[in-house]
């Protein structure tokens, strides 16, 4: 069957800007996650969402940055007024329920000029 | 705080050697605890983990092992070929549960024919 899908896959935006990341989990999978991934380094927790409801914001590196899931299926991470730090691999993943296997998208690389 | 320390950073070793790749994780309430493999410009994937109840684990090639008194686990591939050269990484829960992954920074492994 088909995985998590992830779009886009590459992205080059100009600093200030907004914007929209977009992942697709695999099909019945009720919890999604976020991961930041800097070049060569590892990944960093961002956000997770059990269904529709995201209970730890924690990870979310400032206001700047917010997610949301609809019909506990795909999911949006926006990115408003873009910093050059921001440059990284945004990784999303999936599993069946919380505490699951996660499985991982192929990335959306972002990179902000 | 939240943290889990991953050694070494790069590891090379020849074909048909074992490798030893070692994590430690801060917090005492962490309960799983899954190893990740990252191929260059692929997405990571698990490749074997292990929860607080069991203290070893095997997988063909592949141990995990747990010591939940040290606070520490630790991944061995025996009989390395070329084709486990990656990126590993190590992760533990956090939050009381299995809601939220912290990874290692990972470890780069070269296994050389």
């Amino acid at each position: 069957g088909a995985g998590v899908s992830q779009s886009p896959s590459n992205k080059v935006t100009e600093k200030g800007k907004d914007v929209e990341l977009r992942c697709d989990p695999i099909s019945g999978h009720t919890a999604l996650y976020w991961y930041r991934q800097s070049l060569g380094q590892g990944l960093e927790f961002l956000i997770y969402f059990q269904g529709n409801s995201a209970p730890d914001k924690s990870g979310l590196p400032s206001d700047r940055f917010s997610a949301e899931r609809t019909g506990g299926s795909v999911s949006t991470l926006t990115i408003q007024r873009t910093q050059q730090e921001d440059s990284a691999v945004y990784l999303c993943a999936s599993s069946l329920e919380l505490g699951g296997e996660q499985y991982f998208g192929p990335g959306t690389r972002l990179t902000v000029t | 705080g939240e943290n889990v320390e991953q050694h070494p950073s790069t590891l090379s070793v020849q074909e048909g050697d074992s490798a030893v790749i070692k994590c430690t994780y801060s917090d005492s309430a962490s309960n799983y605890f899954p190893w990740y493999k990252q191929e260059l410009g692929k997405r990571p994937q698990l490749i074997i983990d292990i929860r607080s109840n069991v203290g070893e684990k095997k997988d063909q090639r592949i141990a995990v092992t747990l010591n939940k008194t040290a606070k520490h686990f630790s991944l061995h591939i025996t009989e390395t070929q070329p084709e486990d050269s990656a990126v590993y990484f190590c992760a533990a829960s956090f939050s009381g549960g299995y809601n939220k992954l912290i990874f290692g920074a990972g470890t780069r492994l070269a296994v050389h024919p």
